[in-house]
């Protein structure tokens, strides 16, 4: 069966510090991979999609990068940090092919920026 | 384009009565309909969906939600509300054959409370 990783589950980080996010998906072959942003009362914010290894689509401008070395790792990334990244990152996946849109998310991480 | 509207933020009920959880769509095209739930300080998982076969569609823990294309609505109810269903409640709406995840639209969410 699909698995999905997703780590650091809660960080704190400082305004200007860099930010690393790590996703894996085990059991699968060549995922389209989501990263989500939850702020607070809010709901979800598509950040960047991937349909394949160094293929990034952004959907919203911000200091925030995405990356896929592999076929099944996502990582979001920050140089620095502001106060307004800070919120909860949620990671998912679809079938790379004849998907019904239904998206398996990973457990998330909390990002406070202090 | 494509929209989704969830009528209300916060939703409480009584254990063991009824839970209505209101969305109401716009689409250009037969969308594709989802619910999520999302539990404290987790990801989001799946409760049902709708792709545009029986209008009534049965989910997991007793959820089960209507499509009707007349009023633009997709409501989410139970018959008997347990205090495990207290978590936030999404609506989500796709225009896109294939499913990709960048033609989902999410609505803003509806916590649901359950007194107990």
């Amino acid at each position: 069966s699909q698995t999905i990783h997703q780590w650091p589950a809660t960080l704190v980080q400082p305004v200007g510090s860099p930010l690393s996010l790590e996703c894996t998906v085990e059991g699968t072959s060549n995922p389209n991979l989501y990263w989500y942003r939850q702020a607070a009362g809010r709901g979800l914010q598509l950040l960047f999609y991937s349909v394949g290894i160094g293929q990034i689509s952004s959907e919203v401008p911000q200091n925030l990068s995405a990356s896929r070395p592999q076929d099944r790792q996502f990582i979001l990334s920050s140089k620095k940090l502001l106060l307004s990244d800070s919120g909860f990152y949620l990671c998912a996946w679809t079938p790379g092919l004849a998907g019904t849109g239904e998206l398996f998310f990973g457990e998330g991480s909390r990002l406070t920026v202090l | 384009a494509q929209s989704v509207t969830q009528l209300d933020s916060h939703v409480s009920v009584s254990e063991g009565t009824p839970v209505l959880l209101r969305c109401n769509y716009s689409s250009s095209y037969s969308p594709s309909l989802f619910w999520y739930v999302q539990h404290p300080n987790k990801g989001l998982q799946l409760l049902l969906k709708y792709t545009s076969a029986a209008t009534l569609v049965k989910g997991i823990n007793g959820f089960e939600a209507e499509f009707k294309k007349s009023e633009t609505s997709f409501h989410l109810t139970k018959p008997s509300a347990h205090m495990s269903d207290a978590a936030e409640y999404f609506c989500v709406v796709s225009d896109r054959a294939g499913g990709g995840a960048d033609g989902l639209t999410f609505g803003k969410g509806t916590h649901l409370i359950i007194q107990p």
